[in-house]
């Protein structure tokens, strides 16, 4: 029943080694997005995908990479984990353009830098 | 830059108390919508408010739309232990690219029995 999926759930990795977080969707939409939260603060949107058009925040570093091989499935990469970047990664989908549908939430993945 | 605010950040209450949760912004919204997010999961989505002056209830949760769909609230009636989360508001701008959810800051919700 799983429609969105993130592996892995919670991700160690050390200062400086690159890290690839993985998410995909069984619901076939076209839009899918990648967010960043820190412990008790709101989803911060880092970029998302139109289908295989890439929507990059005007604020998010270049330490953070996306790509989207195909419909279901989508990566954030980033190349060089600094102790700042240590937070809840969210992955969301969302149907189509219509402001009343939703954008379904995976459960996340939690990113430690040691 | 569309901004929403939302109070309180923090309220800790006991059970059987009422609360109210406010979003507010100054840019109009396509719709806006409402989640609950437990620790260590993702947010899920309670309702969505598109109309002006729109209610939507659930439960004992009460979501109103202002009129002119630049804010709302979520009011919680006789709160159980089982509402502690962080609840979320998102004004939605959708266009042809996808567009996306402007988050608010947060509410920090504690029911204690």
């Amino acid at each position: 029943d799983a429609m969105v999926i993130q592996n892995p759930r919670y991700q160690v990795t050390q200062f400086g080694k690159p890290v690839t977080l993985s998410c995909s969707q069984t619901l076939n939409h076209n839009v899918m997005y990648w967010y960043q939260q820190k412990s008790s603060q709101a989803p911060k949107l880092l970029f998302h995908y139109y289908d295989k058009d890439f929507n990059n925040e005007a604020d998010t570093p270049d330490n953070f990479q996306s790509r989207r091989p195909n419909t279901s499935f989508c990566f954030l990469d980033i190349r060089s984990p600094g102790l700042g970047d240590a937070a809840m990664y969210l992955c969301a989908t969302l149907a189509g353009t219509s402001g009343a549908e939703e954008q379904f939430f995976g459960p996340g993945t939690r990113l430690t830098v040691l | 830059t569309q901004l929403l605010e939302q109070s309180p950040q923090f309220l800790s209450i006991q059970e059987g108390e009422n609360l109210t949760v406010y979003c507010n912004s100054s840019s109009v919204f396509s719709s806006l919508q409402w989640y609950r997010q437990e620790p260590g999961e993702g947010p899920v989505l309670l309702v969505t408010v598109v109309t002006g002056g729109e209610v939507k209830k659930l439960k004992r949760l009460t979501f109103q739309f202002g009129d002119a769909r630049k804010d709302s609230s979520l009011h919680i009636t006789a709160a159980q232990p089982g509402d502690t989360g962080l609840y979320l508001c998102a004004g939605a701008f959708y266009y042809n690219q996808g567009g996306k959810l402007i988050f608010g800051q947060g509410t920090e919700l504690s029911v204690k029995p």
